[in-house]
């Protein structure tokens, strides 16, 4: 499988919101909603915070919402705040115990 | 508080071997697939290998098949990677993670860098 599409960077100012976009195919993203998204800030893991297209893991703050239409998903990030400025990937589920991942979209708050 | 934790990086001269082990706590180890996912430098994320919670099903990734295996020890909470005939485009940070279900994962490990390199 290819890899999922996300725009490289994205950035907004502290209080706006800013959406991220992912786009499969119909074989992973619009196949199925196993959509997840995970922040990852510099030399640390991977952090679960959208699960299943739109579910939040506890703890993860409401500013955090997931969508998707066909074969896009996206993530969005709501009143920015400092610390969300990270790296953000896409995962989907593609059948026959496959996941395939976006490249990452590195989130700048200005 | 669920915890994983890797160990066994390390450099490695192309055609070697390395073994990795992830020690798990804080959940009932044995109710949960297990994956490896690696991440190469300034790269994003792979998806590596898995195994059932039982160790009955294993699968990975198209590039490693032939040359990792992956193994669990229930009694001992502990997911293993062994990497043989390894190369250079196998350099990267491994993770272990729980999969909570389709592939997704709720938990992650510190990671553990594998340098392959002559």
């Amino acid at each position: 499988q290819s890899a999922l599409t996300q725009p490289p960077s994205a950035s907004g100012s502290p209080g706006q919101s800013v959406a991220i976009s992912c786009t499969g195919t119909s074989s992973d993203v619009g196949g199925y909603d196993y959509v997840s998204w995970y922040q990852q800030h510099p030399g640390k893991a991977p952090k679960l915070m959208i699960y299943d297209v739109s579910k939040r893991p506890s703890g993860v703050p409401d500013r955090f919402s997931g969508s998707k239409s066909g074969n896009t998903a996206s993530l969005t990030v709501s009143g920015l705040q400092a610390e969300d400025g990270a790296d953000y990937y896409c995962g989907s589920y593609a059948g026959s115990n496959n996941v395939v991942f976006g490249g990452g979209t590195k989130l700048t708050v200005l | 508080e669920v915890q994983l934790v890797e160990s066994g990086g390390g450099l490695v001269q192309p055609g070697g071997s390395l073994r990795l082990s992830c020690a798990a706590s804080g959940f009932t180890f044995s109710s949960y697939w297990m994956d490896w996912v690696r991440q190469a430098p300034g790269k994003g994320l792979e998806w590596v290998a898995n195994i059932k919670q039982d160790g009955s099903e294993k699968y990975f990734v198209d590039s490693v098949k032939g040359r990792f295996t992956i193994s669990r020890d229930n009694a001992k909470n502990s997911l293993y990677l062994q990497m043989n005939s390894l190369r250079v485009e196998d350099t990267a940070v491994y993770y272990c993670a729980r999969d909570r279900g389709a592939h997704t994962y709720d938990y992650w490990g510190q990671g553990t860098l594998v340098t392959v390199s002559s």
